[in-house]
């Protein structure tokens, strides 16, 4: 059974603080790895993708990759209240059109 | 640009209604996605549409049905829904489906079943 874990919260976190969203995932396979982002009531948003171990910046946003350790991290600087929201992490693999999440992080950012 | 375009936004239907939600893009992907999404869950996938070609149907209730009637178009046609279906249905795409390539999501209709 392929499976993405995620503490699913609520994370509450002061603004301006670094937030810290967690993924481990069980299917040693995985070779893509996704965070979307996830307002009430909206779509999933793209944040970002990372397919190699290390760290991976995009403006405030840094995931982090660990294959050995099986695990998926997304860091957040100087959070904003707008960054509330659920965090979704899901993984793929070369040749699997399916994508599995997990169950979402709730992120509150406490202004 | 990565938008996909979904309508309606908002949809009622009763239990006897016959309905179609309608999905597009223009970035000339290749695979396109169905997912139906219940509160505070994540997407579930319920079809996969590879190159035009329906290449993942996952086991869903023949009252959804799927079409896609070129590259671009996606389309589910629902008839005698139940209650339980209410949901968030999202249409996504990607370029291909190697498993490497992003998923973008539509912004999804939301779904009421009487």
């Amino acid at each position: 059974q392929k499976e993405v874990e995620q503490n699913s919260g609520p994370l509450s976190v002061p603004e301006g603080a670094i937030a810290s969203l967690n993924c481990t995932y069980s299917d040693r396979v995985s070779q893509s790895f996704f965070w979307y982002r996830q307002y009430s009531g909206k779509s999933p948003e793209l944040i970002m993708s990372i397919y190699s171990n290390g760290d991976k910046e995009d403006g405030r946003f840094t995931a982090q990759l660990n294959k050995a350790s099986q695990y998926v991290s997304l860091l957040i600087r100087d959070s904003q209240p707008s960054d509330s929201a659920t965090y979704l992490c899901a993984t793929s693999y070369f040749g699997n059109e399916k994508l599995t999440f997990g169950t979402g992080t709730r992120l509150t950012i406490i202004p | 640009d990565t938008e996909v375009t979904q309508t309606p936004k908002h949809l009622v239907m009763g239990m006897t209604n016959k309905k179609s939600l309608k999905c597009e893009q223009h970035m000339g992907h290749r695979a396109m996605y169905w997912y139906k999404q219940k509160a505070k869950k994540p997407p579930e996938l319920m079809f996969v549409y590879s190159y035009e070609k329906l290449s993942i149907n996952e086991s869903v209730p023949s009252r959804f049905s799927p079409e896609c009637p070129n590259s671009s178009l996606l389309n589910l046609h629902l008839h005698a829904l139940q209650p339980e279906d209410s949901a968030l249905y999202l249409c996504a795409s990607s370029r291909g489906t190697s498993g490497t390539d992003t998923q973008y999501f539509g912004p999804g209709t939301r779904l009421t079943v009487l």
